[in-house]
């Protein structure tokens, strides 16, 4: 079946853009994450929904930093006014529930020049 | 919260070699643990899991146990393939909080 989709794969950016990057769960999993992945290192947590509802954004590292998942089905990860240290790999996760088993997206890569 | 402290890398290995990368957590109560591997151009793939103590998470020839005493989950495999070359990542969750912690990866090079 479809795994995690996330798009675009590839985002280059110049200092202050806004960026959005799109999650598309697998279909029927209540819960979704954002993940952030800089490189070399491990990925760490942004934020946490489950359907709509954002139960968890204590990870987001500034307000420029604004996720939302209207519908309880994609999610759509906004960064404002980028700033080189934003550059990472942004990976998505969906799972049936809260405390399921997460399946990850392929990620996307973002580079602010 | 929860930390977790892997192996550095790379590790470099010949092909049938025997494998082990050491992980040690620290956590509130009983967390599950997971062992994610991400092979060159993919993306995070769940290689392994347990979620009490004492238990044995396998898969593809990987395996790890929960030892809650020592607080540790070392990945191991008997004899590992040119294939095996990825970063595997260890990352133990709480019941009480959704997020996986994960460490910082160990990128594991086989050679042939």
């Amino acid at each position: 079946g479809a795994g995690v989709s996330q798009s675009p794969r590839y985002k280059v950016a110049k200092r202050g853009q806004d960026v959005a990057l799109r999650c598309d769960p697998i279909s029927g999993h209540v819960s979704l994450f954002w993940y952030q992945q800089a490189l070399g290192q491990g990925p760490e947590f942004l934020t946490y929904f489950q359907n709509e509802a954002q139960l968890d954004k204590s990870g987001l590292p500034s307000d420029r930093f604004f996720a939302e998942r209207p519908e309880g089905s994609v999610s759509t990860l906004k960064i404002q006014r980028t700033q080189q240290e934003d550059s990472a790999v942004y990976l998505c996760a969906s799972s049936l529930g809260g405390q399921e088993t997460q399946y990850f997206g392929p990620g996307t890569r973002l580079l602010v020049l | 919260g929860n930390s977790v402290t892997q192996m550095e890398g790379p590790v470099t290995l010949s092909e049938e070699a025997f494998l082990t990368i050491n992980c040690t957590y620290t956590a509130t109560g009983y967390p599950s643990l997971f062992w994610y591997v991400q092979y060159p151009g993919e993306g995070l793939q769940l290689l392994l899991k347990a979620t009490k103590a004492d238990d044995k998470g396998s898969n593809k020839g990987f395996e790890a146990t929960y030892r809650k005493e020592t607080t540790s989950f070392h990945l191991e495999k008997g004899s590992v393939q040119v294939s095996d070359s990825a970063v595997y990542f260890c990352a133990p969750k709480n019941m009480g909080r959704r997020a996986l912690t994960f460490g910082s990866g160990t990128r594991l090079q086989v050679q042939p």
